[in-house]
């Protein structure tokens, strides 16, 4: 079974700490992608990577940056947390060209930033 | 880009009924439509989808119809159970490998016993 394992299940920080969320997947796959989940607004897409040292911008990236410096880690930072992205943080990995395309989602990580 | 909307945002059933969720899409070159279900305190998973060469895709209770003409697609779950009840969410993408999914708000489904 494939895993992806996202660090922390809660987290809770103070305005403008830098905050780091991390993300391992077990299975090798190419893809990862950071979503946020808020109540009302379903999933948004924050960034995703489709390979080592690569980064693309999703539809939400104001406030948010990424690391994928090896391929079963993709990171996911807030350089000055703010309240507003208090919010449920789901990771995610996708193998590529396999003609499967199921997302392998993370536990996720519920964040307070007070 | 791709916009997906879905329908309705809340919807309870009686158990043994049958609940339809419906998404539209925006981009016509978009091929993948999946489904997935959230339980309360888990993680999505993928439960059904169905791609743009297919009309419609059945698994046991669920099934997906799909319409490219109008841009929408339905995801259709008979004779629920309390184990239905979760958030739903579709998604659509044009999937190359370079185009992520695009998901749509979330239905709560309430399965009633």
């Amino acid at each position: 079974d494939v895993k992806v394992t996202q660090s922390s299940r809660y987290l809770v920080k103070r305005t403008g700490e830098k905050v780091f969320l991390e993300c391992v997947q077990d299975m090798d796959h190419e893809n990862m992608f950071w979503y946020r989940q808020d109540p009302g607004l379903g999933l948004r897409l924050i960034y995703f990577s489709y390979d080592v040292k690569m980064k693309e911008k999703g539809d939400i990236p104001e406030g948010y940056s990424v690391s994928r410096e090896k391929k079963e880690r993709f990171s996911l930072i807030l350089e000055s947390a703010s309240t507003n992205q208090t919010s449920m943080y789901l990771c995610a990995s996708l193998p590529q060209g396999h003609g499967d395309e199921k997302l392998f989602f993370g536990s996720g990580t519920q964040l307070s930033v007070l | 880009g791709e916009n997906v909307e879905q329908h309705p945002s809340t919807l309870s059933v009686q158990e043994g009924d049958s609940a339809v969720i419906k998404c539209t899409y925006s981009d016509s070159a978009s091929n993948y439509f999946p489904w997935y279900k959230q339980e309360l305190g888990k993680r999505p998973q993928l439960i059904i989808d169905i791609r743009s060469n297919v009309g419609e895709k059945k698994d046991q209770r669920i099934a997906v119809t799909l319409n490219k003409t109008a841009k929408h697609f339905s995801l259709h779950i008979t004779e629920t159970q309390p184990e239905d009840s979760a958030v739903y969410f579709c998604a659509a993408s044009l999937w190359t490998g370079n185009t992520p999914l695009v998901f749509g708000k979330g239905t709560r489904l309430s399965v009633i016993a």
